[in-house]
């Protein structure tokens, strides 16, 4: 089954100790993209990858590291996280054939900085 | 830099009505537009895309969209809405190199029975 995995789908954490949440896909999609959901705000992009090794920034990439290793795996890395960065994080993933263009979303991830 | 503006933040509907979620962006190229729908607790999925060609895309579950490029619009519409059609939608632009994709603020549409 085609799907976009992210770990843990909830975390509770306290500011300053450092997280990685987990994103995977099995679509063998180039593009990944992580993205943060807030009441009122809608998605905002924190960062994103267009193949192996080639990250950029989205709009809202403060606080957040990423890598991109390999195909499949596009981990977000908070290094100290902070309660402002307390949201609903998606992963997703694409492929670039043309005519493609629709994103697989994760189920989500929610967290908690205290 | 590009943006994606939805006019309405929430939405309530009678099942039956008709709908018509708005959606302006701002980016002076060729861009490529989606609509992403939200069922509570679950995550985002496609409901329609526009690349090129016809401007009146449709998608799945009844939903269409019309592309007016002068107007910088791509609004969402659906003749008669059902209960289970309760949701956010997100509308979403992206230029021709696929990188950067903006999602707008979401309108939550709640379709009473």
């Amino acid at each position: 089954e085609a799907q976009v995995t992210q770990n843990p789908r909830y975390l509770i954490t306290v500011t300053g100790k450092k997280l990685t949440v987990t994103c995977s896909q099995n679509m063998n999609h180039e593009y990944m993209s992580w993205y943060r959901q807030d009441p009122g705000l809608g998605l905002r992009q924190i960062y994103y990858s267009m193949n192996v090794e080639v990250t950029d920034k989205g709009d809202v990439p403060e606080g957040y590291k990423v890598s991109r290793k390999e195909k499949r795996n596009f981990p977000l890395i908070l290094e100290s996280p902070s309660p402002n960065q307390t949201s609903l994080y998606f992963c997703a993933s694409m492929g670039l054939a043309i005519g493609s263009g629709e994103l697989f979303f994760g189920e989500g991830s929610r967290l908690t900085v205290l | 830099a590009q943006s994606v503006s939805q006019h309405n933040h929430h939405v309530i509907l009678s099942e039956a009505a008709s709908l018509e979620l708005g959606c302006n962006y701002s980016y002076g190229g060729t861009v490529n537009l989606f609509w992403y729908v939200q069922y509570p607790g679950q995550h985002l999925q496609l409901l329609l895309k526009y690349f090129s060609g016809d401007p009146l895309v449709k998608g799945i579950k009844g939903f269409e969209a019309e592309f007016i490029k002068s107007k910088f619009s791509f609004n969402l519409r659906k003749p008669s809405v059902q209960w289970s059609d309760t949701a956010e939608y997100f509308c979403a632009v992206t230029d021709n190199q696929g990188g950067k994709l903006i999602f707008g603020q979401g309108t939550e549409l709640s379709v009473k029975p």
